[in-house]
């Protein structure tokens, strides 16, 4: 079955700009996790959705905002971007939401922003 | 508040070597998982294992093993007779159950499998 994919893989915005990345999980998931990922602060958790409700969120300043269709598909969205926002943005599902549930998340490729 | 610490940011084997991972974690809660997790080149993280923290029974799969030590909150990832495409990113992660179970990440560590 397909995997987890993220659209747009490559983006370069400049200070200020908004982008929205999107993120269709992998059939039949209904959690959607979304994570920053650079080199000096490594892998931080930004957001989870689950049935379209947001149920948990990472230390992001309000700049960083998501939602999920009914569909599950999610897409989240940072405003007033800044040159920290420059990350790869990646994006995981699965059936249920929770360790205790699951914990295999699937991730896709990610989305690699570029803030100039 | 739960912490994941990968003391070896990158580490570099000659190919057959084994090489073994280390992930020292911290929690405050008596149920939590640990999971590692391998990021290739191409950038998604592929699952490898989820241990619960009742269950320390050391895992193998393959020439991958796991070694779960509540004592030490340690939960080390030994690659055996390593190859080229052992190279990745390999990540450490943990979760406690009774809280937001949020997953948790470590800094990752860079392996380097050289032929």
């Amino acid at each position: 079955k397909a995997g987890v994919t993220q659209t747009p893989r490559y983006l370069i915005k400049t200070r200020g700009q908004q982008v929205t990345l999107s993120c269709s999980p992998i059939s039949g998931h209904r959690s959607v996790s979304w994570y920053q990922q650079t080199p000096g602060q490594g892998l931080q958790f930004l957001f989870e959705y689950f049935s379209e409700t947001q149920r948990n969120k990472g230390n992001f300043p309000g700049r960083f905002s998501g939602r999920q269709f009914s569909n599950s598909r999610s897409e989240m969205n940072v405003s007033t971007l800044e040159l920290g926002d420059s990350a790869l943005y990646l994006c995981a599902s699965s059936f249920q939401r929770g360790a205790a549930n699951t914990g295999e998340l699937f991730f896709g490729e990610g989305s690699r922003l570029t803030v100039l | 508040a739960q912490k994941v610490t990968q003391a070896q940011t990158e580490i570099s084997v000659v190919e057959k070597e084994d090489v073994t991972l280390d992930c020292v974690y911290e929690t405050r809660d008596t149920t939590y998982y640990l999971f590692w997790y391998k990021q290739p080149p191409s950038g998604e993280l592929v699952f490898l294992i989820r241990r619960n923290s009742f269950d320390e029974q050391n895992e193998i799969s393959g020439r991958y093993s796991w070694n779960f030590q509540k004592s030490t909150s340690s939960f080390n990832f030994t690659i055996t007779a390593s190859q080229v495409v052992d190279s990745a990113v390999y990540f450490c992660a943990l979760s406690e159950a009774n809280r937001d179970d949020k997953i948790i990440f470590g800094k990752g560590t860079r392996l380097h499998i050289l032929p």
